[in-house]
């Protein structure tokens, strides 16, 4: 029972483009989304994140999309660099004292920017 | 160092030995967490800590799956008479919030994993 899913296993866009990466979910109480990137060999990192009360969170070149009513969000990056190459993992968590706040993941999107 | 350490960083361990997985979190980091991700896959929650104390351990697949945190620190995974189907890389995050009534943010800060490869 998946209940985050990137149906997409990977990606591949010119530098200097836009990348898309999409996130499903299926459970109505995840309140809290966020996207990590990783590496090979390296922990996810932390990239951006989103509240359920809001649609829209940018950070610099990068912004993520919430739309609850479909239960998807995107990460929106752009421009695309070489060094964005990497996984990127779609998280949720839903709050409350019970969930403690651990993340659901998503199986990931490998995104290759070429230069 | 300042991030979430791990070690070791591989593990080569012959089927039915027990292992250790350690973890140390960011200093003054009350939770902590234990993923797994196995090949190809997405991470996997194991267990949460928040401080000494495990609330929520739903994810430990097998009761061969165990798990401390002494001193609100360093945690312990171990896993007795290791299985093939265990091979994967174990992650541990920590975060510096704890759980709320509310919408809480966490935000997990990562190390870098034990690969544990069973033979």
């Amino acid at each position: 029972d998946q209940q985050v899913k990137q149906n997409s296993p990977s990606l591949s866009v010119q530098e200097g483009r836009i990348s898309i990466l999409n996130c499903d979910y299926t459970n109505s109480m995840f309140d809290y989304f966020l996207w990590y990137k990783k590496y090979p060999a390296e922990g996810p990192t932390f990239l951006i994140s989103i509240s359920s009360i809001k649609d829209k969170n940018e950070d610099g070149r990068f912004t993520v999309f919430l739309n609850k009513s479909a239960k998807h969000l995107s990460l929106h990056i752009v421009p695309s660099q070489p060094g964005d190459s990497a996984v990127y993992f779609c998280a949720a968590s839903a709050g409350g004292k019970a969930a403690g706040n651990k993340l659901t993941f998503g199986g990931g999107t490998r995104v290759l920017v070429k230069p | 160092g300042a991030g979430v350490s791990q070690s070791p960083s591989n593990k080569v361990t012959e089927k039915g030995k027990d292992v250790e997985l350690r973890c140390d979190p960011i200093s003054g980091h009350t939770a902590l967490y234990w993923y797994r991700q196995s090949l190809g896959q997405g991470l996997e929650f194991l267990i949460y800590f928040q401080g000494n104390s495990a609330p929520d351990k739903s994810g430990l697949p097998s009761d061969r799956f165990s798990a401390e945190r002494t001193g609100g620190s360093v945690s312990t995974l171990t896993i007795q008479r290791t299985q093939q189907e265990d091979s994967a890389v174990y992650l541990c995050a920590s975060s510096p919030v704890g759980t709320s009534g509310i919408i809480a943010k966490n935000i997990q800060y990562f190390g870098a994993g034990t690969r544990l490869s069973v033979l």
